[in-house]
């Protein structure tokens, strides 16, 4: 099945900075996700992204496919994106099961 | 919005016991996912299930069993539950077409076997 990496694992930012959280993922994918897990451990899905960009308000995501790899960018920060951020991939070809990365937990001080 | 539900936010069990985790999805989900996280491992897939009555193995099945005879409920179970079974429970859902997607998950349970 394909490997997920996520680096950073850990950051530390202050409130109003920006950041970019890194994806890479061992062979090609068609369901790439990334989700935000707060601090109470509700999983939030952020973007269905297979390929392209996408953006929701602060938060915009970039896959590109070919070169196996997507990233997520916060803008803005606040103290409430704090949590851990994930992404995943389907275990083989067009899995509708998902595997996840270990995560980077992001902090962001007032 | 789509929701799931998952039946209890905190369980604790003894060693042996059988447990059962329930899961409601109110959107017609073909597909439901039971993962379990662990500091340091991650999310893992235990099971998966992609109609009423079908259902597959996923990483970690090993202890657990499932029930799905209803569309929106998919039910966990554990058959003796062991200490090393302590962890959060999520499930999950998707419609499994391409226009959209996402999981949505539940906002789990953490148990605890004493």
């Amino acid at each position: 099945g394909i490997q997920v990496e996520q680096s950073p694992p850990d950051l530390i930012l202050q409130e109003g900075a920006n950041s970019t959280l890194r994806c890479n993922f061992s062979d090609s994918v068609n369901n790439l996700q990334w989700f935000h897990q707060n601090p109470w451990g509700q999983l939030i899905n952020l973007f269905y992204i297979p390929s392209g960009t996408k953006q929701n308000g602060r938060l915009s995501a970039t896959t590109v496919a070919t070169e196996r790899y997507s990233l997520l960018y916060i803008s803005s920060s606040q103290t409430t994106d704090s949590g851990v951020y994930f992404c995943a991939g389907p275990t083989q070809g067009g899995s509708e099961k998902l595997v996840f990365g270990k995560g980077t937990k992001l902090t962001v001080n007032p | 919005d789509v929701k799931v539900t998952q039946s209890s936010r905190y369980l604790v069990k003894r060693t042996g016991e059988k447990v059962f985790l329930e899961c409601v999805q109110d959107m017609d989900h073909e597909n439901m996912f039971w993962y379990r996280q662990d500091p340091g491992l991650g999310l893992r897939l235990i099971y998966f299930s992609y109609d009423v009555k079908m259902k597959e193995k996923g990483d970690i099945p090993e202890g657990y069993s499932v029930s799905r005879e209803k569309k929106e409920r998919f039910s966990l179970i554990l058959e003796s539950a062991s200490t090393n079974q302590t962890s959060m429970y999520l499930c999950a859902s998707n419609d499994g077409s391409r226009v959209n997607y996402g999981y949505t998950f539940g906002s789990g349970t953490r148990l605890t076997v004493v």
